[in-house]
């Protein structure tokens, strides 16, 4: 079975512009949570989303936003980026949203880079 | 406040047995994960304890004391392949959703 895709491993992108990240989950998971991992940290929640309807955000700019689609998979968008923004997003999925023997799956990330 | 710490760096040899400590502050718990990341890799699963003490899976083993805030991460007959970073993450529930909080990771290196 295949894992958690993402796409596109790497982007770059310059200030100011908007990016698209795009996460596929594990087959049968219907929750998929956005992390953004910045080099030497651990994993930050920015979105959560179980059955198409968001169900947590973290301490993120509204200039961050998600959604997921029928099908399961799901978007992240970052509108007029700032160089701060450069990190590892990381897509995670679980079958459920909050049971404890649900843990989340992660896929390989996208590398972002604004300049 | 949300607080997860454990140590940066490590390092052990390969055969030898290391432990990885975890300590936490969150408003809320329900659950403790163990993540291995190997440089450029995704996260992947280790381990979940919910309740306190040991649980077991093969050469890794992670305890928990809820009330001391506590966990660590035991690693037995240590391989090369295991130099990577550590994650130790809380699961805090806050209106019923999957919202893990991670330590800043560990990384060990494993010496010949």
């Amino acid at each position: 079975d295949a894992g958690v895709t993402q796409s596109p491993t790497h982007l770059i992108k310059t200030r100011g512009q908007h990016v698209t990240l795009r996460c596929s989950p594990i087959s049968g998971h219907k929750s998929v949570s956005w992390y953004q991992q910045v080099l030497g940290q651990g994993p930050q929640f920015i979105f959560q989303y179980y059955e198409k309807e968001e169900r947590g955000r973290g301490n993120f700019p509204d200039r961050f936003s998600a959604r997921q689609f029928p099908n399961y998979s799901s978007e992240l968008n970052v509108n007029a980026l700032l160089l701060g923004d450069s990190a590892l997003y990381l897509c995670a999925s679980s079958l459920l949203d909050n049971s404890y023997n649900s843990p989340l799956h992660f896929g390989n990330g996208t590398r972002l880079t604004v300049t | 406040g949300q607080n997860i710490d454990q140590p940066t760096e490590m390092t052990a040899t390969e055969g030898a047995i290391v432990q990885i400590n975890c300590t936490y502050q969150t408003s809320g718990f329900n659950g403790l994960f163990w993540y291995q990341q190997h440089a450029g890799e995704a996260p992947t699963f280790l381990s979940y304890n919910v309740l306190d003490g040991l649980e077991e899976k093969g050469r890794f083993s992670s305890f928990l004391s809820r009330s001391k805030g506590y966990s660590y991460l035991l690693l037995k007959e240590l391989q090369m392949k295991d130099s990577a970073s550590y994650l130790c993450a809380v699961r805090d529930n806050p209106g019923g959703y999957n919202k893990l909080i991670f330590g800043a990771g560990t990384r060990l290196a494993v010496h010949p």
